[in-house]
Parts: structure tokens; sequence; C-alpha cells
């Protein structure tokens, strides 16, 4: 099975800061990989699919890169609302496995 | 609007039986891949299962293959999760999520069903 390891594990940042989260497969996965945030209580939201396209409706503040191995997910521009857990996905092969998370919180 | 509603979670005993349903409503139901992902208390995500749209193709994560099984029927747009055998470590909020047409993330999640295994 292909392991997603995710970091930082928890972050602190301040409105306005750019921050930044990798994503690292066991093996090669191309290009397969999808961003989730999850805000405590809800489900998740897809935010950016195959590395690095933006889903319809999330703010062009958030972009997603990489290939191969290693993946970022960047929020540039933190707004209040983007405090929350975001999630790395694999879909390269089942079973399809997901990063462990990362909290971004209000410093 | 895509509207996904899940059902059916509650409080079991360790070796029971449980059916989860998860309506689904504003899409072409029959044409898109369905999955269940759950998600233990204050821990990830987990992919558990996933569906064709067909019904033809099912899929399992290996520690729930032979004890679920995933279904669907396309005439009343409800997806199924049919959970036997529970075991403690199957204590999560299981959540049913829709897959895109080609590739990519569940563009849509229903807000999840918690299932809880206790002796």
């Amino acid at each position: 099975d292909i392991q997603m390891t995710q970091s930082p594990s928890s972050l602190s940042a301040s409105v306005g800061d750019t921050v930044t989260i990798t994503c690292r497969a066991s093996q090669s996965i191309s290009s397969y990989v999808n961003w989730y945030q999850q805000k405590p209580g809800k489900a998740p939201k897809l935010l950016i699919s195959a590395s690095s396209t933006l889903q319809n409706g999330v703010p062009s503040r958030f972009s997603g890169s990489g290939y191969g191995t290693d993946f970022t997910l960047t929020i540039s521009s933190l707004q209040p609302e983007d405090f929350a857990t975001y999630f790395c996905q694999q879909r390269y092969t089942a079973p399809e496995s997901f990063g462990q998370g990362t909290k971004v919180d209000i410093k | 609007e895509v509207h996904l509603l899940e059902s059916g979670g509650k409080l079991m005993k360790p070796g029971g039986s449980l059916r989860l349903s998860c309506a689904a409503s504003g899409f072409n139901f029959n044409i898109f891949a369905m999955s269940w992902v759950r998600q233990a208390p204050g821990k990830g995500l987990e992919w558990v299962s996933g569906i064709s749209g067909s019904g033809t193709g099912t899929y399992y994560r290996d520690s729930v293959k032979g004890r679920f099984t995933i279904s669907r029927d396309n005439n009343k747009n409800i997806l199924y999760l049919q959970m036997n055998s529970l075991r403690v470590e199957d204590t999560a909020i299981y959540y049913c999520a829709k897959d895109p047409l080609e590739g990519g993330g569940a563009d849509s999640w229903g807000q999840g069903t918690l299932v809880t295994v206790s002796s």
C-alpha cells in the first residue's frame, strides 16, 4: 500500500501569512494527489485535484504543485476561514490513502 | 445542488451488524462511482470501500474485506454499507462521498453518521 507522509502535523500562523504543507508518497504516484480542507465537526471539502487543479469556488490563494513523490499545498495570505485541518490523498492505486493531516491554527 | 445524507449509525456491540445508508440527490446518481470514508474520533481519514456507478465493481480496504459489503440502488439513489462482525476499531464517523466522472478527488461529501462499537 502507498503511504502518504504529511508534514508538519500542525502549524501556527497569522492572518496574511503564507503557509506550505507537504506530502510525500512512498512511491511515485504521478500527479494523482488531491487536497482537502476539514473544519471541526464538518465533512472534508475538496480543494485541489490532480496535484494542481483548483476546484470551482475555491479561492485562488490556494495552490498545489508536485509530481512523482513530493507534493505541496500552499495557502497565500491566510484568511481567518482557512484555519482548519488539511489532508492530502493519493488515488493512484488502491487502496487510496490519506496523509495524517496538518492542523493550521491561529498564532 | 448535490446532497448526500447518511443514516444508520448507532452504538453497537462487537460482533454485531449494521447497515448504513446514504441518500443522494441533485445529480445523476447512476453514472458516478461512490465511496465510504471513515474517521475515527480525533483521527485522520481512512478510505473504506468504493463502488462503480453501475454497481458491478466493488472495492474494499483489507481490514473490512469479508465483513463489509458496499452496494447501491440506482432506482432509489441510495448507497449502502452493510457492516458485519463489527470490531471496536470500526468506531468512526462514516462519510459517503461522490467521485468525479474522470479522476480527481471526491467532490461532494455527506455530513457523516457515527458508528460506535463498544462492549
